[in-house]
């Protein structure tokens, strides 16, 4: 059984950054895309970037280019996604998900709260 | 990145009606695109993949189709337990864009 356990909830001061870890277990995890995706409140789904730990070379969309590092540790199965510079409008769940390398997501993460706020 | 929309935004229909939902990429992605389904509180759910492939143990009335640019999620009888949102994704190349979503109610 795949399982992927994000870390807990985090509150944020404006201009910080944020790293959320994303555990996984009952598969394979280097072969596999692990990807991050937020929503923030009442909106939809936003793709950040993910990564396949196997070649560990990240892709990010455009728009958090530069703000966002997604990493990927072998050892423990465990991805990461830092972002920085950290605003209100980051308030959002992030949720890491996990899929082939051209394939759709088939597994999430239950998701983590990151709160911005002064 | 390839940008994904989708119509209609949201849409109220009766138990029974067919339900049609249009997503377009700014690119040609093959069939390389997935529907998904999330209900308030809930993380997304596989409902379609390769355009037109129904997952495992989601319901008949779910269909795709649809190959390059332009695609379409239909629900065939429109149940109670369907309302929900619905996001196209495509995962031709990264990152895996999804469209604006469609929120489903009931009339």
């Amino acid at each position: 059984q795949v399982q992927l356990v994000q870390s807990g909830a985090e509150v944020k001061k404006p201009g910080s950054s944020v790293k959320v870890s994303c555990k996984t277990s009952g598969g394979t995890f280097s072969s596999y895309v692990i990807s991050w995706v937020r929503q923030a409140p009442g909106q939809g789904l936003e793709c950040m970037g993910g990564i396949i730990p196997m070649f560990g070379t990240a892709n990010y969309a455009q728009k958090f280019q530069g703000r966002v590092t997604i990493t990927a540790d072998e050892s423990t199965s465990t991805a990461y996604m830092e972002l920085s510079s950290l605003r209100s409008d980051d308030t959002a769940v992030y949720y890491c998900a996990r899929g082939e390398q051209v394939g759709p997501v088939d597994y999430w993460g239950q998701g983590t709260l990151v709160t911005v706020s002064s | 990145d390839t940008q994904m929309t989708q119509s209609p935004s949201s849409l109220s229909a009766s138990v029974g009606d067919r339900v049609t939902i249009t997503c377009r990429a700014s690119q040609g992605i093959v069939n390389y695109l997935a529907w998904y389904q999330q209900k308030p509180g809930k993380v997304p759910k596989l409902l379609i993949y390769a355009a037109s492939t129904l997952q495992s143990g989601v319901p008949s009335r779910f269909s795709g189709s649809g190959s390059g640019t332009d695609f379409t999620l239909t629900i065939s009888s429109l149940q109670p337990e369907d309302v929900a949102s619905y996001y196209c994704q495509k995962y031709n190349s990264a990152p895996g864009t999804f469209g604006p979503g469609t929120k489903v109610d009931i009339k």
